[in-house]
């Protein structure tokens, strides 16, 4: 979806460091969201915003942090404290309510951490 | 919250058969129904949705229904072709908007 972007595709990080992660959206959407895939799993979702300023933890919060200063913008860091970083994440927005609006997916960043 | 159980988890079909799987959600107040396909290595993408004021949508091979009474909607994918082959997810329809482990379909051809 051009209207959602995740920066880099791929990131390879070395144990006890912290790493951010871009996702950037044109699409004028009031939500965004971030989730973690990993292989042969579903999404789990890790924090999510509804409006500028304002952020909620997910079902698996522990270890990340974000940041929603702007409407466009929600970046997710990955801190040393996550104990499995290494995975697929994928970053969403939604521009109604999310329980009857669809979501927007970016192309996903995949993080390697050794 | 909102639950939804999809079923089967996994679906193997040969190709140019068709392929039914099926999303359970809880909350009766519930009004929208989307599925999302997801292929390996790819983002989630949605595919078609429905609303409760509607029992059927088609879009050319994929269609969605649903059964209010029984609580539950089902995407039906006909003439089956290798590239239907992916992970397909009904969200849960609330603010938090958890995704499940999805229904693998497999189209062996």
């Amino acid at each position: 979806d051009g209207g959602i972007t995740q920066s880099p595709k791929y990131l390879f990080r070395k144990e006890g460091q912290n790493v951010t992660l871009s996702c950037e959206q044109n699409l004028n959407h009031d939500a965004m969201y971030w989730y973690r895939q990993d292989p042969g799993q579903g999404l789990r979702l890790i924090y999510y915003s509804q409006i500028v300023n304002d952020f909620q933890k997910g079902d698996i919060a522990e270890g990340y942090s974000v940041s929603r200063e702007k409407k466009e913008s929600f970046p997710l860091t990955v801190t040393s404290a996550q104990k499995n970083p290494t995975a697929f994440y994928l970053c969403a927005s939604c521009g109604g309510p999310s329980y009857n609006s669809p979501l927007h997916f970016g192309n996903g960043t995949r993080l390697t951490v050794t | 919250g909102e639950n939804v159980e999809q079923h089967p988890s996994t679906l193997s079909v040969q190709e140019g058969d068709s392929a039914v799987i099926k999303c359970t959600y809880s909350d009766s107040a519930s009004n929208y129904f989307p599925w999302y396909k997801q292929e390996l290595g790819k983002r989630p993408q949605l595919i078609i949705d429905i609303r409760s004021n509607v029992g059927e949508k088609k879009d050319q091979r994929i269609a969605v229904t649903l059964n209010k009474t029984a609580k539950h909607f089902s995407l039906h994918i006909t003439e089956t072709q290798p590239e239907d082959s992916a992970v397909y997810f009904c969200p849960a329809r609330n603010n938090r908007l958890a995704f499940g482990k999805g229904n693998q379909v497999v189209v062996i051809p």
